[in-house]
C-alpha cells in the first residue's frame, strides 16, 4: 500500500518570505509518480506538477521549486518570494505504475501569507 | 474545452434519500475517477473506471455506485444518503498516454446529507 504524509497541517509567513512544504511518501513499488496540486480557497484543484521516481533532477518553474529525493522518500516543494496569492492548500500525492494512475493524496499543508 | 465539469454544485439531502452526482469531461480521457474530500482530509478514491464499461473499486466506495457507459461520462450514485456522505465531491480524469499521467479535476459538488 501506499502512503503520503505532509506532516505539516499549516504554516503562515509573511509576503516575500520563503517557505517550504514538505511531502514524505511510501512505496514498495519501483516505478511511481508523485504530484503537486493546489487548491486555493475557491475549491478547486489544480494540478501543479508530475515527477517520475526515475527522474530525480530538481525543477524550477518562476517562483515555484521542487526537490525530489528517492534516499530520504521526499519530494518538498519550495515558494520563493511568497504572494498573498500563493494562500491555498496543498496536496502532494503518489500514483503507481501500472494501476490507473490512481492517486493517494497526503492530508495537505495550509498556506496562509500575509502582507 | 471545458475540461471536467459536475453537477450539481451543491446539494442537501435528507437522511435516506438518493441522488446522482454527474461528471463528463471533454478531453476524451480514457481514465475517470470520484474522489471525496471531508474537512482536513485529503482526498480518498471511491471509484474508478479505465474506460467505458469497465468501473472498480476504490479506497472508499461503501453507499456508493457507479456506472461507464460513454468515455465522456462518469455518474455517481448515492443510495440511501447518510451523514457520514456529507462531504465534497471532485470528478477526475486522466489520458492513457505515455507520460501524462496527472488528473485533471472538475469543480467539486458540496454535498450535506442532513
Amino acid at each position: 500500500a501506499q502512503k503520503v504524509t505532509q506532516a505539516q497541517t499549516e504554516i503562515s509567513v509573511v509576503e516575500k518570505e520563503d517557505v517550504t512544504l514538505d511531502c514524505v511518501y511510501e512505496t514498495r513499488d519501483t516505478t511511481y509518480y508523485l504530484f503537486w496540486y493546489k487548491q486555493p480557497p475557491s475549491g478547486e484543484l489544480v494540478f501543479l506538477i508530475r515527477r517520475n521516481s526515475f527522474d530525480e533532477q530538481n525543477e524550477i518553474s518562476g517562483r515555484y521549486s521542487w526537490n525530489f529525493q528517492k534516499s530520504t522518500s521526499s519530494f518538498n516543494f519550495t515558494i520563493t518570494a511568497s504572494q498573498v496569492v500563493d494562500s491555498a492548500v496543498y496536496f502532494c500525492a503518489l500514483s503507481v505504475a501500472g494501476t490507473a494512475s490512481k492517486l493517494t493524496f497526503g492530508t495537505g499543508t495550509r498556506l496562509q501569507v500575509t502582507l | 474545452n471545458a475540461g471536467v465539469t459536475q453537477t450539481p454544485k451543491f446539494r442537501i439531502l435528507k437522511i435516506g434519500q438518493s441522488m446522482t452526482l454527474q461528471c463528463t469531461q471533454d478531453m476524451n480521457h480514457n481514465y475517470m475517477y470520484w474522489y471525496r474530500q471531508d474537512p482536513g482530509m485529503g482526498l480518498k478514491l471511491i471509484y474508478y473506471s479505465v474506460g467505458a464499461g469497465i468501473t472498480d473499486k476504490g479506497e472508499v466506495p461503501n453507499g456508493y455506485n457507479v456506472s461507464r457507459s460513454t468515455t465522456e461520462d462518469f455518474p455517481l450514485r448515492l443510495e440511501l444518503a447518510a451523514p457520514s456522505q456529507t462531504s465534497v465531491y471532485f470528478c477526475a480524469s486522466s489520458s492513457r498516454l505515455a507520460g501524462a499521467f496527472e488528473q485533471y479535476f472538475g469543480p467539486g459538488t458540496r454535498l450535506t446529507v442532513t
